[in-house]
């Protein structure tokens, strides 16, 4: 079984000031992360994936993430945040191993992002 | 690379009646997904294709929606008949279908990629 959970439901910041939106994860199996964007009225777009290999992953738009498996979570953050960051972002898992959950993304609530002049 | 297609953008319909919608993958993606996106929680799936076959359909409502992918490319998810709380969004994904190993490694799941997905309002 796999579940995540974004621990802010909405997060406000000024521009230019750093971003962080938390996510903890729970897998039977070794997971693969991943973080994505969904702009209003837009498709979802992958902004970094987590699949086993390096811990701090980099992502678009100046956007990373650490897999901490201790604390089994994967906090997104930004260092300077830009007003066409505002937006609702999603931490997903799925696992790494086979089976029927292969492939089955499990998605948080959301966080809705928002930059305030 | 053309993205995953979705049609139609929205759709209002009465309670009772019936939709359709379709999905064409991205070229040589065996994998397509069905997501079902209710306003203000992340997607959930719903049915999970591998070629013209049905790996996970745990969480699709069977008796009222379905889906086809008869010919292993294009989809299509159908409700009837639809309540209120069939409101959402319905996204389409693909991915790769190979699992690719690296030495004793991780699976990867390459190119996974969502549509713009159908706003579908039942009144």
């Amino acid at each position: 079984a796999q579940s995540v959970t974004q621990l802010d439901s909405h997060v406000s910041v000024s521009e230019g000031t750093p971003v962080l939106l938390r996510c903890n994860y729970s897998s039977s199996y070794s997971p693969s992360l991943f973080w994505y964007v969904q702009h209003p009225n837009k498709g979802l777009q992958l902004l970094l994936k987590y699949t086993s290999a390096a811990t701090l992953v980099k992502g678009i738009n100046g956007f990373e993430a650490e897999f901490k498996k201790s604390e089994t979570s994967f906090h997104l953050t930004k260092t300077s945040a830009h007003m066409s960051d505002a937006a609702e972002y999603f931490c997903v898992v799925t696992p790494n191993a086979g089976g029927t959950s292969y492939g089955k993304l499990t998605f948080g609530q959301g966080t809705i992002l928002t930059v305030h002049p | 690379e053309a993205g995953v297609a979705q049609s139609p953008r929205y759709k209002i319909i009465e309670k009772r009646q019936s939709v359709a919608f379709w999905c064409n993958p991205i070229s040589g993606h065996a994998t397509l997904y069905w997501y079902q996106q209710i306003l203000g929680q992340g997607p959930k799936l719903l049915i999970q294709f591998q070629n013209n076959g049905v790996v996970d359909d745990s969480q699709l409502p069977k008796d009222r929606f379905s889906a086809e992918r008869l010919k292993g490319v294009d989809s299509t998810l159908k409700i009837q008949p639809a309540k209120l709380e069939d409101s959402a969004v319905y996204l389409c994904a693909s991915s790769l279908a190979e699992i690719v190993r690296v030495g004793a490694g991780p699976w990867r799941l390459d190119g996974y990629t969502f549509g713009s997905g159908t706003r579908l309002t039942v009144v």
